[in-house]
This record gives C-alpha cells, structure tokens and sequence, in this order.
C-alpha cells in the first residue's frame, strides 16, 4: 500500500526555537492534512491542503503542498510548552481507483518543548 | 455537541473474548472510520463507512467486524481477541463532499488482550 515517510521521528527543543517537519511519498497525493495528537487524546486536525504549490498558515503553524505532490512540510515558529505532543502527516491519493475514505498516515513525529 | 464519543476508554481482554468498542457522533456526519494505533506507528484504518448500511474495509480489517444501522453509531466488534489486537482504537468522524478527509477524532479506546 501506499506508505508516508515522516522525518524527523522526535525533536527535543527549547521554548521559542522554531520547528520543521516534513513528509514524503514515492507517489502522488491529492490532499495532504497535518494532525497533533495530545497525550491520552486522539489526533486533532491542524491544516488542510488541497492544491500543490499550496502555503497555508494557522496561527504559528504553517504548512506547504509541495509542488511535486509527493511532500508536504509542517513549520512552527516560536515554540511554547503547549506545542508538546505528535503531529502526523496525513494524505489522499486517488491512484489506482482508491475510493474516498482512505486516508494514509504517517509514523509521527514527537516534539518536546523545554521550557 | 458531544462531537465524537468512545466508550469504553480501557478494557483488558483474555485471548478468545469478544467485546464491541462503542462510537458516536452528534454532527450529523456522513462518513465514519476505525484506525488502530500501535506504538511509534502512525493509525492504521481497519474500516469506514459513508453512511448508514454501507461499510468496507480497510487496511487491516481482519480480526474486526462493523455495523452502521444508524448515522449516529459505528460499533466495532473483536470476536476472537488476541494478543496482536492489543492496540489504542480511534473512531472518528467526517462530513461528505470534498472536505471528506478533515476527520474528527474520538478519544481513543485503549484495549490490552492478555
């Protein structure tokens, strides 16, 4: 099946450093979607993109469709405290016939903010 | 609203027991989806539906059954658990149309099968 390869797996930061992520595919993608997930809860979305090429911001979050269609990257700037949890990569491709609903994820990455 | 709603939160299992993992959702939403978690893994989908009495399967549907008799509610069903179905279970939710893919997330059922 179609895989996402999502680097770097963990990140250990300081507060107010800004952080890059990104995810990567040997095939393309129709959507790319960023998720974090907090301890104990389950993933909540933070962007959604549609279009290559496409730069979208949320708050310190700012996320890019790459022009390729086979990455996306996530960057927060100034970290804080809060920002601790697993952000996933999320995408769609519609190759081969997939039907709508199946979404493919990445592994995660695990970001620790040092006060 | 609720938004999405997993009961129960834990549960410990013995190898051969069967149980349902509940789900709900209160915004109307069309489409549904079960995911697996493992450890340091990204969720795997084990079966959606896009609506009531339409269900398929995903990526790992073997061991689980589902049923969508309502919008509302997508059970999920383990009838012979093992140690390998030892996993965090998370419903989640989504309208149709073209933002079909921002799904909305339970809390997640974390299940152990001894």
């Amino acid at each position: 099946g179609q895989q996402l390869n999502q680097s770097p797996q963990s990140m250990f930061i300081q507060e107010g450093e800004d952080v890059s992520m990104n995810c990567t595919s040997s095939s393309i993608f129709n959507t790319w979607l960023w998720y974090k997930q907090d301890p104990g809860e389950g993933p909540v979305l933070l962007i959604a993109l549609y279009k290559a090429g496409e730069l979208t911001s949320n708050g310190r979050l700012t996320a890019q469709f790459g022009i390729t269609r086979k990455d996306s990257f996530l960057n927060i700037s100034a970290s804080i405290p809060s920002d601790v949890g697993i952000y996933f990569c999320a995408g769609f491709s519609n190759a081969g016939g997939t039907s709508y609903g199946k979404l493919t994820f990445g592994q995660g990455t695990i970001l620790t903010v040092h006060p | 609203n609720a938004g999405v709603t997993q009961t129960p939160k834990f549960r410990i299992l013995k190898i051969g027991q069967s149980m349902t993992l509940q789900c709900a959702q209160d915004m109307n939403h069309n489409y549904m989806y079960w995911y697996r978690q493992d450890p340091g893994m990204g969720l795997k989908l084990i079966y959606y539906s896009v609506g009531a009495g339409i269900t398929d399967k995903g990526e790992v549907p073997n061991g689980y059954n589902v049923s969508r008799s309502t919008t509302e509610d997508f059970p999920l069903r383990l009838e012979l658990a093992a140690p390998s179905q030892t996993s965090v279970y998370f419903c989640a939710s989504s309208y149709s149309g073209s933002t079909w893919n921002e799904q909305f997330f339970g809390p997640g059922t974390r299940l152990t099968v001894l």
